[in-house]
């Protein structure tokens, strides 16, 4: 069985750009959330998706967005970036609630 | 808001010891998940524990479910190089509507000397 699969691995953006990243999760498992992984803060939640809704939200601000499609598939957008936002963002799917998360590699983005 | 305090920060050991972290919380929680994590890597999944009191093993890990149900352990026994990594304790936070997603310890990163 594929594990989460994350692309692309490495990003490089400038100030001011929008950004998208895509995340495949484990075959059969319907929640994805996102996570932003700083050397500062962390790992700290984002957003779970379950059956094409955004379920629950964590504390950052509207300029990080997410959807998830049909197939379970989802991908997060992050507009107007800041270089605050370089992190590692991470994908984690579970069957049914987020409790049992499998992760995947994740996306560094940097922001210059 | 939930938050875990995960103790020690890092840890310098000897192949072939054992080692012991910990994780503690103010508030109670109902799921304890252990990860390792390694450069370049995402968490991957070590250990679940649901239960107060639970002790779980995998392999040479081992887990437990503290009774107050603040708290969660793992143990390490007789480490190995590829033992090294950064181990986070995490559970799920609520806040009425069910899983609002995890909630992760700063870790614990355990180095391994020759």
């Amino acid at each position: 069985k594929a594990g989460v699969t994350q692309t692309p691995r490495y990003l490089i953006k400038t100030r001011g750009q929008q950004v998208t990243l895509s995340c495949s999760p484990i075959s059969g498992h319907r929640s994805v959330s996102w996570y932003q992984q700083t050397p500062g803060q962390g790992l700290q939640f984002l957003f779970e998706y379950f059956s094409e809704t955004q379920r629950n939200k964590g504390n950052f601000p509207g300029r990080f967005s997410g959807r998830q499609f049909s197939n379970s598939r989802s991908e997060m957008n992050v507009s107007t970036l800041e270089l605050g936002d370089s992190a590692l963002y991470l994908c984690a799917s579970s069957q049914m609630d987020n409790t049992e998360a499998f992760f995947g590699q994740g996306t560094r983005l940097t922001v210059v | 808001g939930q938050q875990l305090n995960q103790s020690p920060q890092s840890m310098f050991i000897q192949e072939g010891e054992d080692v012991s972290m910990n994780c503690t919380s103010s508030s109670i929680f109902n799921t304890w998940l252990w990860y390792k994590q390694e450069p370049g890597e995402g968490p991957v999944l070590l250990i679940a524990l649901y239960k107060a009191g639970e002790l779980t093993s995998n392999g040479r890990l081992t887990a437990q479910f503290g009774i107050t149900r603040k708290d969660s352990f793992l143990n390490i026994s007789a480490s190995i190089p590829s033992d090294v990594g950064i181990y986070f304790c995490a559970g799920p936070m609520y806040s009425g509507g069910g899983a609002d997603g995890l909630t992760f310890g700063k870790g614990t990163h355990l180095i391994i000397q020759p």
